[in-house]
């Protein structure tokens, strides 16, 4: 079984609708992490979650929301859906075990998400 | 600004040769990681190899090694005896004291027989 799941694996979708992508690990890691990509673009960091009670926001957070509804469960929302939101979306943990040297993220399969 | 660079979109070898797929990045920090990771066509992120910034040695891990030059802020990845299964984007990133990472925008690579 995969270490970190993501549902749903695609959607698409209507302007102006909320949906929800969930992301669920068990890796035990305390730190969650979203990050959308586009092509050609790289990943950019939505949102990360250090615990259940550590919300932050990345680099491109305006247009959505998070709920950490326990350490193995991290969601991502899109209240109000728009077009240039179609992109694909992922969820990733970590484990803080090396300290300032950077720690492995481990990603989970994508979220495939088309904006209509 | 944490700017990761991979100069190269795409990248082309034959099989069993070896390939370098570049990275450069900036920062201030005195520590840092650096990832690469590999996304298949199916999608998703495999992660390939780690370096410490304070690590004396460059990292291998099997068919890859990591070519770290901290002076010139370089992180190649290496991929040796290339397999057609390693066609594929690879992306460099490097990690911040606050465990997020920041990633360059990839290097397609194709392996041809």
């Amino acid at each position: 079984d995969a270490d970190v799941t993501q549902t749903p694996r695609n959607r698409i979708t209507k302007t102006g609708k909320r949906i929800m992508l969930e992301c669920s690990q068990t890796k035990g890691h305390d730190r969650m992490y979203w990050y959308r990509q586009d092509p050609g673009l790289g990943l950019r960091l939505i949102y990360y979650s250090f615990d259940v009670k550590d919300i932050n926001k990345g680099e491109i957070s305006d247009g959505y929301s998070v709920s950490r509804q326990a350490q193995a469960k991290f969601s991502l929302s899109l209240e109000s859906a728009i077009p240039n939101q179609t992109a694909l979306y992922f969820c990733a943990t970590s484990d803080k075990n090396r300290g300032t040297q950077g720690e492995t993220q481990y990603f989970g399969p994508g979220t495939r998400l088309l904006v209509l | 600004a944490q700017k990761i660079t991979q100069t190269q979109p795409g990248m082309f070898v034959q099989e069993k040769e070896a390939v370098t797929l570049d990275c450069t990045y900036d920062t201030s920090d005195p520590s840092y990681g650096l990832f690469w990771y590999k996304q298949p066509s199916s999608g998703e992120m495999i992660f390939l190899i780690y370096q410490g910034s304070y690590d004396q040695q460059n990292a291998t891990e099997g068919r890859y090694s990591l070519n770290f030059q901290k002076a010139r802020k370089s992180a190649n990845l290496v991929i040796s005896a290339s397999q057609l299964g390693d066609s594929a984007m690879y992306f460099c990133a490097r990690g911040s004291t606050l465990g997020r990472l920041y990633f360059g925008r990839g290097t397609q690579l194709t392996v041809w027989p």
